[in-house]
């Protein structure tokens, strides 16, 4: 079981829906990520959080919204997607201590979106 | 801009035998993990090489970090099926949280 919780496992929305998939994870970690994954692919950074502020987005369309109301959840509120956003999308967390880029990232499952 | 590649992209062996994967890169990393990932599930952690020069061993799984911190291999001694999956390696440069992942390394272990 991972220690990184994602919600929903699937998800089926038409282009003119709002939707939102959710994150959790329960370490007392303070960096928090959103990556997307298309099938064959390795993940690609969306966006980063630190200590519940943005700290990266990858220029990703404004059509993703994240948002980090706690150190324990991370959101990422979706409106107006393309087909060609369905994808397995990841969260991820780690910890933020020390040299913050040695402190390896636990991903959840993944939730696999598909756009109609 | 894809800064990790892997080689080989795909591996198809027999239970018993042994492969080794390469992650390459022009770029400096701090350190360097390694996952393996299952259809349906996300990236599990295997490993985490921070020195240059390192060699940690997972059981069956070896792993070395290159010297001058650009490269890293993982090789698997005695196969078996419960190793297939997506490998991926993932690097991170000093002080940022911005990890790139390699292009990837499809296993496939036949009994």
């Amino acid at each position: 079981d991972t220690e990184v919780t994602q919600t929903p496992k699937h998800l089926v929305m038409g282009m003119t829906n709002k939707k939102s998939l959710k994150c959790e994870q329960h370490m007392g970690h303070r960096a928090m990520y959103w990556y997307k994954q298309k099938a064959k692919k390795p993940p690609e950074l969306m966006f980063v959080y630190s200590y519940e502020k943005l700290s990266i987005n990858e220029s990703v369309p404004s059509r993703f919204s994240p948002e980090c109301p706690n150190s324990s959840l991370l959101n990422l509120h979706l409106h107006a997607l393309q087909p060609e956003d369905s994808a397995l999308y990841l969260c991820a967390s780690s910890p933020h201590r020390g040299q913050e880029s040695n402190q390896p990232q636990h991903f959840g499952d993944g939730t696999r979106l598909s756009i109609l | 801009t894809q800064l990790l590649e892997q080689s080989p992209q795909f591996l198809s062996i027999q239970e018993g035998e042994n492969l080794t994967v390469y992650c390459n890169s022009s770029s400096v990393f701090s350190s360097l993990q390694w996952y393996r990932q299952e259809p349906g599930e996300g990236p599990v952690l295997l490993v985490t090489v921070v020195t240059g020069g390192e060699v940690k061993k997972l059981k069956r799984l070896t792993f070395q970090f290159g010297d001058a911190r650009k490269d890293s291999s993982l090789h698997i001694t005695a196969a078996q099926p419960g190793d297939t999956g997506l490998y991926l390696c993932a690097g991170a440069h000093q002080g940022t949280y911005k990890y790139i992942f390699g292009t990837g390394t499809r296993l496939k272990v036949l009994a």
